[in-house]
Order: C-alpha cells, then sequence, then structure tokens
C-alpha cells in the first residue's frame, strides 16, 4: 500500500485568494488524482495528474481555476485560485500503484473553508 | 456509462447489531473492480475491499463481509456486532478494465452507530 501525505489539513481562507495543497506519496506512482468532496456529497474528479504531462481536467474544472503540479513520480500539488465560498469543500489526493485492478489510496484530504 | 447507487442515504442502529450497506452497480464493461471505502469524521479515505469481476466469491474480514452477486449486480456490504468506531460514511465505487480509468463513486452512506 502507500501511505499519502496531504497538507495542510485543514484551512480557512478569505475569498479572492489561493491556497496550494501538497500531496506527497510514500513510493512512486504512475497516475495522482485529485479530487473535490462538497459538504455531505460524494467525491468528484477534478484532474488527473501524470508526471511529465499536463494533466487532464474533468468536464466543469479549468486549468485556470485549478492549476496541478506533478514534479516527479511522488509529489503532486493543487492550487485553488481566486477563491469563493462555493469551494469550500474538501479536496482530496489520491494515487494508484502501478498494476491493473489495483486500489486507489487516499491523503487525508484538506478541509478548505473560503469567508 | 458507469453508475454506483447506494440508495440507503443514513442509517442508525444500536452498537451489536448487524447492518447490511447496499451497492447497486451499472456498467457495460465485462471485466470491472468494485471497492468499498469508509470516511471516518476525521476525512481520510480508507480501503476496505477490492473485488474483481470475475471473482464472485464472498470475502469475511473480522466483522466485515461482502456479498457479490453479478446476476443482481450489487456488493453489498455488512458489519456484524456494529461498534461505535464503525460509525462513518461508507463509499462503494466501480472502476472499469483499463488502469487509468477513474473510480466512480456512489453518494456514499452515513451510518451512526449509537452506544
Amino acid at each position: 500500500s502507500a501511505v499519502i501525505s496531504q497538507k495542510p489539513s485543514r484551512d480557512i481562507c478569505q475569498r479572492g485568494t489561493s491556497l496550494t495543497i501538497q500531496c506527497q506519496v510514500d513510493s512512486q506512482v504512475t497516475m495522482m488524482f485529485w479530487y473535490r468532496q462538497q459538504p455531505g456529497q460524494s467525491l468528484t474528479l477534478i484532474a488527473t495528474a501524470n508526471q511529465g504531462s499536463e494533466a487532464t481536467y474533468e468536464s466543469g474544472f479549468v486549468i485556470d481555476k485549478f492549476p496541478i503540479s506533478r514534479p516527479n513520480l511522488t509529489f503532486s500539488t493543487l492550487t485553488v485560485s481566486n477563491m469563493s465560498p462555493e469551494d469550500s469543500s474538501i479536496y482530496l489526493c489520491s494515487a494508484r500503484g502501478q498494476l491493473g485492478g489495483t486500489e486507489a489510496f487516499f491523503g487525508q484530504g484538506t478541509r478548505l473553508t473560503v469567508v | 456509462a458507469q453508475k454506483v447507487t447506494q440508495a440507503q442515504t443514513e442509517i442508525s442502529v444500536v452498537e451489536k447489531e448487524d447492518v447490511t450497506l447496499d451497492c447497486v452497480y451499472e456498467t457495460r464493461d465485462t471485466t470491472y473492480y468494485l471497492f468499498w471505502y469508509k470516511q471516518p469524521p476525521s476525512g481520510e479515505l480508507v480501503f476496505l475491499i477490492r473485488r474483481n469481476s470475475f471473482d464472485e466469491q464472498n470475502e469475511i474480514s473480522g466483522r466485515y463481509s461482502w456479498n457479490f452477486q453479478k446476476s443482481t449486480s450489487s456488493f453489498n456490504f455488512t458489519i456484524t456486532a456494529s461498534q461505535v468506531v464503525d460509525s462513518a460514511v461508507y463509499f462503494c465505487a466501480l472502476r472499469g478494465p483499463n488502469y487509468g480509468q477513474n473510480f466512480v463513486f456512489g453518494p456514499g452512506t452515513r451510518l451512526s452507530v449509537l452506544p
């Protein structure tokens, strides 16, 4: 299994500012993912981040709002830009191993509140 | 298209009762993978089990058991002799045959185990 460390674990931010969330995996992984979980809701995929290529965004999410970096096989960042109260959510980083069919592992999440 | 349904939004039981969480899925793939995750109040997603579509054996792990039935497209999760620490949101998820495919999560079932 992989251990994923995510920080910050929580933050309260002013609207109009940006927050960068860091995700560190304890082993090299090919694919990393960023999810948003709005209050009381399920997980929604924001984007897939592969090392050495641009992130692939899901419908409804754009790079200008959620820029992602993936500089190596163990690390990724997600920035939530120009925040509004609607961005208040839990943001979760996830990674998969090399083999097909393996489970996805998750960080502990970043609980973001925008005021 | 893939879809996961968890019809029970919230369940409350008294400690030591048995409880079953339902999961029904839809997919056109003949090969696929099913998962259960637990999200305690702290926010992280904890992997519980993975099941491949070609393996219909039920599984038991301590107080947890899973019943996979392809004929009814269901993958139900039973907790025997529930405990307060089982209180969490439980998500069922589905992934197709390809390694890079997204996980489709169900809406989750919030389980409250009362002392």
